[in-house]
């Protein structure tokens, strides 16, 4: 069965370090989204991504952030220069288009020292 | 504001019990999303639903648009249904989600 896939499952980084989260999306699916859940809080929508291009944003995701997809499978959210708050968990999920469910990638753990 | 509340918060119950998580919401939506969060973290879709009621296996979810209440039913509990269940509206011109807190849902043997 087809799943979304992230990479790495845990980063730790230094505060004010770039890091680069990376998913690959169920081949199929046309728009692609990032979310973050903060240790014991709810999940937040950061950004939806179709057609090489950002259709939404969150409050959240200010300059410091960017998405892309490089290539034909990859989707990438970069954090330019991270901050402490910035530590959460941070899913991927894709979908055929945007009135049908969404799929899940299993999350990347990111850690702000 | 909350644009979405569940309840309950926890809830705790025995292996056999049928379990009902409720989910209100105040804005109009396109549909509603009903996802289970594993202990690990991941995220599973369960249902999308925009009107009446879908059913998989012992899962029953419902929605009544009118009201803007939705519920999640689990038919004969079963420990490894221990996660927390999340309803997240899909909203707006763009369709994003709009999460609500969770339901943690505990069944115990």
């Amino acid at each position: 069965e087809p799943e979304v896939t992230q990479t790495p499952s845990h980063q730790v980084t230094q505060m004010g370090q770039e890091v680069i989260l990376r998913c690959v999306p169920i081949s199929n699916h046309l728009y692609f989204y990032w979310y973050r859940q903060i240790l014991g809080q709810k999940v937040e929508f950061l950004v939806s991504f179709y057609n090489n291009e950002i259709s939404e944003k969150s409050e959240i995701f200010d300059d410091q952030f960017s998405v892309e997809r490089p290539d034909g499978s990859n989707f990438t959210l970069k954090i330019r220069s991270t901050k402490l708050e910035d530590s959460a968990m941070y899913f991927c999920a894709s979908s055929v288009n945007p009135y049908n469910e969404q799929f899940f990638g299993p999350g990347t753990r990111l850690t702000v020292l | 504001k909350n644009e979405v509340e569940q309840s309950p918060q926890n809830l705790t119950a025995q292996e056999g019990e049928f379990i009902t998580i409720n989910c209100s919401y105040s804005v109009g939506i396109s549909a509603l999303h009903w996802l289970q969060q594993h202990p690990g973290g991941g995220i599973v879709s369960l249902f999308m639903l925009s009107s009446g009621k879908k059913k998989h296996g012992r899962l029953i979810a419902t929605i009544n648009i009118q009201e803007k209440h939705s519920s999640l039913h689990i038919t004969a509990s079963h420990p490894r249904d221990s996660a927390v269940y999340i309803c997240a509206l899909l909203y707006g011109s763009n369709y994003q989600l709009i999460w609500g807190a969770g339901t943690k849902l505990i069944i115990k043997p």
